[in-house]
């Protein structure tokens, strides 16, 4: 059965340090999203990838963070500089279709910013 | 905007019996989609179940069901007959469908901790 694959699954760094994640949707999947989730919350999205193009950053801290999809496959989240409030589970998640259709998610990536 | 509510921190349910977890929306928008996820200690989200803002019947996904109220903007989950394994986070999300102005991307509320004791 064909999953959503995310690198590493755990992460640990030191504050100001850059750190980046690594996400490979279902094949064929053309929309990808990162979410980011706080420890007791839910899952908030922090960007939507339609192919390589952007569709949504809006919750996005463009200051320390950035996405890209390069050739509209797998994709990488970056955070420089790392601060302590990022300490999350970073979850991918991919779909046919950016509609109301079901999303696949990957098993996380949980970061730890000491 | 779209917005989720979960209003059960926590639930406890006895091995074999059934259990509601409650979920209340809100949206304007006439076409969405409402989902369920389980998400064990290992933290990766398990869909459970799917329910169209158009569908006629609640949705059924074996010991899953939906209880879609559409005047009262509910989708309450029922599980029976529940199982140890079932103990984890379950999270009430909502996308809205193609042509919405923020499509696809999930909403989600702030999740329930169900227990089932032996």
């Amino acid at each position: 059965e064909a999953e959503v694959a995310q690198s590493p699954r755990y992460k640990i760094t030191e504050k100001s340090q850059a750190v980046a994640f690594w996400c490979d949707p279902i094949s064929g999947h053309a929309t990808l999203y990162w979410y980011r989730q706080i420890l007791g919350q839910g899952p908030e999205l922090l960007v939507q990838f339609q192919d390589e193009s952007v569709v949504d950053d809006s919750q996005l801290p463009k200051d320390r963070f950035s996405a890209e999809r390069l050739k509209g496959v797998d994709s990488t989240l970056k955070i420089q500089p790392a601060e302590l409030g990022d300490s999350a589970m970073y979850l991918c998640a991919s779909s046919l279709v950016a509609s109301g259709d079901e999303q696949y998610f990957g098993p996380g990536t949980r970061l730890t910013v000491t | 905007a779209q917005k989720i509510t979960q209003t059960q921190p926590g639930m406890f349910v006895q091995e074999k019996e059934a259990v509601t977890l409650d979920c209340t929306y809100d949206t304007s928008d006439p076409s969405y989609g409402l989902f369920w996820y389980k998400q064990p200690s290992s933290g990766e989200m398990i869909f459970l179940i799917y329910q169209g803002s158009y569908d006629q019947q609640n949705a059924t996904e074996g010991r899953y069901s939906l209880n879609f109220q559409k005047a009262r903007k509910s989708a309450n989950l029922v599980i029976s007959a529940s199982q140890l394994g079932d103990s984890a986070m379950y999270f009430c999300a909502m996308s809205l469908a193609a042509g919405g102005t923020s499509y696809g991307k999930l909403t989600f509320g702030q999740g329930t901790i169900l227990t089932v004791h032996p």
